[in-house]
């Protein structure tokens, strides 16, 4: 799997939007962007994926670069409850099932 | 619905003996995996298994660990005389089989061994 780097932390305030950024410059043309969380003593949660257009859920939006060397996770709200380690991941759609995991990104957020 | 569970949450274990931690995936997920967690780093995957067969054991740090998931559910890791750096979180998740699925992962198990 390709390699992904993020930065080791992050803060954001309260209410405010978050962008999460992860530059993955060797992707290839298989490979899905994964984002997973992992709050305090719980196992990573899914939050996106996507592998060329913006992704929208519930939880988050996956903005990808035209290039696809980077792409950036947005919070549009910050709570609480979001403060966690999130992971960006790339895994290739045609082999490979586990994921390769980073140090990830650990998101402060203050009231 | 009812996620990933482990069990226990929790292991304190002496070094040289032997543990067995306990994944119970998702009903109907052919998927499973097993994940070692150190302190302050990301997950490491330890193994996979589609139903029984444990297609993938390239994670596993040594022969004193085993996978097994006899009936394709329920999974359990066990580690043989164990030694103070197998002290970790160990998370299992499970999926469906269909590649690029997302993981559903269990709160782990944490192991201290003293």
């Amino acid at each position: 799997d390709a390699k992904t780097t993020q930065p080791n932390s992050m803060e954001s305030n309260e209410e405010e939007p978050v962008h999460l950024p992860c530059n993955h410059s060797t992707i290839s043309g298989t490979d899905y962007i994964h984002w997973y969380r992992q709050l305090p003593s719980q196992g990573p949660e899914y939050v996106i994926h996507g592998l060329t257009s913006n992704v929208n859920n519930r939880m988050a939006s996956l903005a990808i670069a035209e290039d696809r060397k980077s792409s950036t996770l947005i919070l549009h709200r910050a709570t609480l409850r979001d403060a966690a380690v999130y992971y960006c991941i790339l895994r290739d759609v045609d082999y490979g099932q586990n994921f390769v995991f980073g140090p990830g990104t650990r998101l402060s957020v203050l009231p | 619905g009812a996620g990933v569970s482990q069990s226990p949450r929790y292991k304190v274990a002496k070094r040289g003996q032997d543990v067995a931690l306990r994944c119970d995936p998702i009903s109907g997920h052919v998927s499973l995996f097993w994940y070692q967690q150190a302190l302050g780093q990301g997950p490491e995957f330890l193994t996979y298994f589609q139903n029984e067969a444990q297609l993938d054991k390239s994670g596993l740090p040594s022969d004193r660990f085993f996978a097994e998931r006899p009936e394709g559910s329920v999974s359990t890791l066990k580690i043989q005389r164990t030694q103070q750096e197998d002290s970790a979180v160990y998370l299992c998740a499970s999926s469906f089989v269909r590649r690029g699925d997302e993981q559903y992962f269990g709160p782990g198990t944490r192991l201290t061994v003293t």
